[in-house]
């Protein structure tokens, strides 16, 4: 039973445009959301978090928006760059950290 | 800087083989983690370790076992492996704001 779910395997956007990951979750009780960054041959790395009391943050061209009534969060990239390809998990915590399958994205120069 | 390292990188192993998956850091974190990456199912908790001496399981844990003996390592042991177990393989701690770090991946494969 997935709690965390990222329907869309995949997502391919110019360079330069917006790109958006989106990520649902079932358990109402996660309070922590985040998004990790995958390159091939390398761990998960952090990309940017968003506590349950805010609906918005920032970091740079990383905006995480959350929904809580919709259990719903996404992640957008403007403007996107090649260098963004990876693919990206989406992650919600209780306590106990929950990932989506993550969504690969590649961004066409 | 290190942060978390895995050994080994790759391996094959015949069904029925033991194997230690190692992991260690260098950040001092009392929270440990293994975790396996599988297509279409993202990653999963196999066993934690919250501090030095205690472990826990995760939602996938039968057939690995973990020990923490100390703060810096936190192996995982496969008893006797099965094609099921083919996966790759993250170690990953965590600190206190409970963001993971996590080391570069064992890729598995069980024949």
């Amino acid at each position: 039973d997935q709690q965390v779910k990222q329907n869309s395997p995949s997502l391919s956007v110019q360079e330069g445009r917006i790109s958006i990951l989106n990520c649902d979750y079932t358990n109402s009780m996660f309070d922590y959301f985040l998004w990790y960054k995958k390159y091939p041959a390398e761990g998960p790395t952090f990309l940017i978090s968003i506590s349950s009391i805010k609906d918005k943050n920032e970091d740079g061209r990383f905006t995480v928006f959350l929904n809580k009534s919709a259990k719903h969060l996404s992640l957008h990239i403007v403007p996107s760059q090649p260098g963004d390809s990876a693919v990206y998990f989406c992650a919600a915590s209780d306590g106990d950290m929950r990932f989506g399958a993550g969504t690969r994205l590649t961004v066409k120069p | 800087i290190a942060g978390i390292t895995q050994a080994p990188t790759s391996q094959i192993l015949a069904a029925g083989r033991r194997m230690t998956l190692r992991c260690t850091q260098d950040m001092r974190h009392n929270a440990m983690y293994w975790y396996r990456q599988d297509l279409g199912l993202g990653l999963r908790l196999i066993h934690y370790s919250n501090t030095a001496g205690t472990t826990g399981k995760g939602e996938v844990p039968d057939g690995y076992s973990v020990s923490r003996a100390n703060t810096d390592d936190f192996p995982l042991t496969l008893a006797s492996a099965v094609p099921s177990q083919t996966s790759v393989y993250f170690c990953a701690s965590s600190d206190s704001g409970g963001k993971l770090f996590f080391g570069s991946g064992t890729q598995l494969s069980v024949l």
